[in-house]
């Protein structure tokens, strides 16, 4: 079974421009959960998306945003871009939510 | 808030050392425990895990037993090879109250081993 699968996998941008990052989840898996890793701050909860609606959402400015299709896969939204949201973007797969969650490769974003 | 705590790196060994990362957790529940490894340039990829308090999670050497009374889950290998060399995360998930469905993972800041030959 494939797993779960980022695009791009490196982004550069430029400061005030937004940005678009894909999620497909494993096969059959419904939940998808976004983690944003920088050096500074580790890994932190962006959002999840369930049967295409946002379940729950972490402490991000409204910036950030997310949308899940029918099929599953996610896109993650991050407007006017600013120096800090240079990151490794992650996306997380499971089957409902309460299992276990299943890491993408990430997508790199460097903003400049 | 629900918080997990480990041991600052580096942590350098050599080849067949023994290795302990120390997690400590603070949780207003019940949580599951992980740990997750990151190889260079890749994600996450699941370790092991525990769900309840003495669950003893393993895989490929490594141990951790989820220790309710000390809320700890350190992370443990016998023999370290060289391709073991990644950052360590240890994570929890809360289980939600009735009706509650965030499964968000709280992560630790991650240790980064290097093991050389």
């Amino acid at each position: 079974k494939a797993g779960v699968t980022q695009t791009p996998r490196y982004l550069i941008k430029t400061r005030g421009q937004q940005v678009t990052l894909s999620c497909s989840p494993i096969s059959g898996h419904r939940s998808v959960s976004w983690y944003q890793q920088t050096p500074g701050q580790g890994l932190q909860f962006l959002f999840e998306y369930f049967s295409e609606t946002q379940r729950n959402k972490g402490n991000f400015p409204g910036r950030f945003s997310g949308r899940q299709f029918s099929n599953s896969r996610s896109e993650m939204n991050v407007s006017t871009l600013e120096l800090g949201d240079s990151a490794l973007y992650l996306c997380a797969s499971s089957l409902g939510g309460k299992e276990t969650q299943y890491f993408g490769p990430g997508t790199r974003l460097l903003v400049l | 808030g629900d918080s997990v705590t480990q041991m600052e790196g580096p942590v350098t060994l050599s080849e067949e050392a023994f290795l302990t990362i120390n997690c400590t957790y603070t949780a207003t529940g019940y949580p599951s425990l992980f740990w997750y490894v990151q190889y260079p340039g890749e994600g996450l990829q699941l370790l092991l895990k525990a769900t309840k308090a003495d669950d003893k999670g393993s895989n490929k050497g490594f141990e951790a037993t989820y220790r309710k009374e000390t809320t700890s889950f350190h992370l443990e290998k016998g023999s370290v090879q060289v391709s073991d060399s990644a950052v360590y995360f240890c994570a929890l998930r809360l289980t939600p109250n009735s009706g509650g469905s965030n499964y968000k993972l709280t992560f630790g800041k991650g240790t980064l081993l290097t093991v050389n030959p």
